[in-house]
């Protein structure tokens, strides 16, 4: 079955270290996309990427990093510099036509 | 910038009844795209209902309908004959449909936590 697949679904990260957090998809879709909910926030949009090879900041960029180096996959790195790590991760892809973005199951990311 | 505004943090509906959610957005493009999703328990997005802003006729799903009142900016959500497993965090979200920059960038509301009491 198609899908987008997140992992972990748990993750415990200490102080100081950079942690990743994988998205994979098999949907063909062009476009991927990574959240970030807090309670009472919403999702915030991190970083999108509509290409291979090419991604773009979101609304709340700083302390994260991404690579597009195959169309699956869209892999997000949270490092040192983000102070405040703790929420729910979601990933999400669509095609460039189609209006609705699918989503992964997330990573519960906490701070240890 | 576009901005989605839901103004109800929680509801709460009865078995069988009906419920609406508010939604409203500010933008200054005449063509987009709206979205209600629905993340329960388990935290997984799932699209309930879409509505594309060139088409007048309001979107229906079962017993999921909006109200879209484009000259007002408001896109509400009702769930007739609510059931226990309609009890979620609902999120609206826009999305524009011009090319280029964060198109497929969807723009969410805070969401509203719906309870449904047996």
């Amino acid at each position: 079955d198609g899908g987008i697949t997140q992992s972990p679904k748990y993750l415990f990260r200490k102080e100081g270290q950079n942690v990743t957090l994988s998205c994979e998809q098999n949907l063909n879709h062009d476009a991927m996309y990574w959240y970030r909910q807090d309670p009472g926030q919403g999702l915030r949009l991190i970083y999108y990427s509509q290409i291979v090879n090419d991604f773009q900041k979101g609304d709340i960029a700083e302390g994260y990093s991404v690579s597009r180096e195959k169309k699956e996959s869209f892999p997000l790195t949270v490092t040192s510099a983000q102070k405040n790590p703790t929420a729910f991760y979601l990933c999400a892809s669509n095609r460039g036509r189609q209006t609705e973005a699918f989503f992964g199951q997330g990573t519960r990311l906490t701070v240890v | 910038a576009q901005t989605v505004t839901q103004s109800q943090p929680e509801m709460s509906v009865q078995e069988a009844e009906t419920v609406t959610l508010s939604c409203t957005y500010d933008t200054s493009e005449s063509d987009y795209y709206l979205f209600w999703y629905k993340q329960p328990p388990s935290r997984q997005m799932i699209l309930v209902i879409r509505q594309e802003a060139y088409k007048q006729q309001n979107a229906t799903e079962n017993r999921f309908s909006v109200n879209f009142q484009k000259a007002a900016k408001s896109f509400s959500l009702k769930i007739s004959d609510s059931q226990l497993g309609d009890a979620a965090m609902y999120f609206c979200a826009y999305r524009s449909t011009l090319y280029g920059g964060s198109q497929g960038n969807l723009i969410f509301g805070k969401g509203t936590k719906l309870s449904v009491k047996p």
